[in-house]
């Protein structure tokens, strides 16, 4: 298996209250990917990272941010929850994705806004 | 505008029975197209691929097909077995896009023994 670990697993937070969930990888993969799944909606993505500090946009990205410092490290940070963030939320690596290779999903985080 | 259809929320098979799975894109600039199989309450996990240069690819159980005038993709499992139940999710890649990937809303198949 693949070494991406996400963390929390599980995490209920209250409106309004800052979030942030965190993915580890231990293989180098230049390509980081966080995506949200929810009902009847597949895979979106939020954002990703093709590299230490270069992050862009996905196709779901109002209400997140993320940051890349190490290789190894991408967090997604919710500045303030909302109800419609609730989610199951995967982070994902890839080597080259631009050439074909399939990516890794981590265990996935499911968040819960009360 | 969804780039990545797939029109089957759900299919059921007999097990031993051949299952197809169907995909539909919109946008010619995509340079892979790759399957991936996800249980419940686990990331999804990646089963096969294809290059847009080929029409098909086959490993093992799993075949794909690419039918680049139709904008369309099929993924054949034969045999099926119970095991293979699970939401499958089709996905496409353009190189000059980040490799970012574009997925679909996934099929839920469920094999019966």
């Amino acid at each position: 298996d693949a070494g991406i670990t996400q963390s929390p697993r599980h995490k209920v937070t209250e409106t309004g209250t800052p979030v942030t969930l965190r993915c580890h990888q231990t293989e180098n993969h230049r390509y980081m990917y966080w995506y949200r799944q929810d009902p009847g909606h597949g895979l979106r993505l939020i954002h990703y990272s093709y590299g230490v500090k270069d992050t862009d946009k996905g196709e779901v990205s109002d209400g997140y941010s993320v940051s890349r410092s190490k290789t190894e490290d991408f967090l997604l940070t919710l500045e303030s929850a909302t109800s419609s963030q609730t989610s199951v939320y995967f982070c994902a690596i890839s080597a080259s994705p631009g050439q074909g290779t399939e990516a890794f999903f981590g265990q996935g985080t499911r968040l819960t806004v009360v | 505008d969804q780039q990545v259809k797939q029109n089957s929320p759900s299919l059921s098979v007999q097990e031993g029975r051949i299952s197809i799975l169907n995909c539909d894109y919109t946008n010619s600039m995509f340079d892979y197209f790759l399957w991936y199989k996800k249980y419940p309450a686990e990331g999804p996990t990646f089963l096969i691929s294809i290059s847009s240069i080929k029409d098909k690819n086959e490993d093992g159980r799993f075949t794909v097909f690419l039918n680049k005038s139709a904008k369309h993709l099929s993924l054949h499992i034969v045999p099926s077995q119970p095991g293979d139940s699970a939401v499958y999710f089709c996905a496409a890649t353009a190189a000059a896009n980040a490799g970012k990937s574009t997925f679909g809303d996934g099929t839920t198949l469920t094999v019966k023994p």
